[in-house]
């Protein structure tokens, strides 16, 4: 089956700085969405994204479909952006979304 | 209010107890789904459902059953509790067709002790 891989799996910056996230998958999709999970649980929708590029404020996400990646930039970052970043694909032909195993963020006051 | 609702929000149960996890939408979303989460994991899929009509095993869907009462309602059923069920449990729903968003619930932390 498709595989969805995301790097790194931990990262840890202090607060200001900038990360780039990964998400890498194996077969065409026809969707992607990056979430955001924190530390509380909840899943927040941060960018449907199947290509392209898009921004919202100090986030912005890339999709470049055709060589099966995405990234999701977060510049100047701040505490409450801890927590775990998903990104999740639709296969193609069969709508079911497939989720990576997230990148865990920590960013340091 | 959230456009998915999710009922419990937490629910603590002896192994061997029925469970029911309800979930309703707002969005007039076609499909829905349910996800499961452990500590550490990404989500993996139970059940989804394109329709009343239409219901469909995901990864994960042994020890499940699903029931979609209406468009708008889709409820999780653990028969008989088992520990190894205690996790995070999400619905979402998501429009018709290829495009469009797929928006969470709030989530159900379930513990089977």
């Amino acid at each position: 089956g498709i595989q969805v891989e995301q790097s790194p799996p931990d990262l840890i910056l202090q607060e200001g700085a900038n990360s780039t996230l990964r998400c890498n998958f194996s077969d065409s999709v026809n969707n992607l969405q990056w979430f955001h999970q924190n530390p509380w649980g909840q899943l927040i929708n941060l960018f449907y994204i199947p290509s392209g590029t898009k921004q919202n404020g100090r986030l912005s996400a890339t999709t470049v479909a055709t060589e099966r990646y995405s990234l999701l930039y977060i510049s100047s970052s701040q505490t409450t952006d801890s927590g775990v970043y998903f990104c999740a694909v639709v296969i193609g032909g069969t709508y079911k979304y497939i989720f990576g195993t997230g990148t865990r963020l920590k960013v340091l006051a | 209010d959230a456009d998915v609702t999710q009922t419990p929000r937490n629910r603590i149960t002896k192994t061997g107890k029925r469970i029911m996890l309800e979930c309703s939408q707002t969005k007039g979303h076609d499909r829905m789904y349910w996800y499961r989460q452990d500590p550490g994991l990404g989500l993996r899929l139970i059940y989804y459902s394109f329709d009343v009509k239409d219901i469909n095993k995901g990864e994960i869907s042994d020890g499940y059953s699903v029931s979609r009462q209406a468009q708008a309602k889709f409820s999780l059923s653990l028969e008989s509790a088992i520990p190894n069920q205690t996790a995070l449990y999400f619905c979402a729903s998501k429009s018709s067709g290829g495009a469009g968003e797929l928006f969470f619930g709030e989530g159900s932390r379930l513990t089977v002790l």
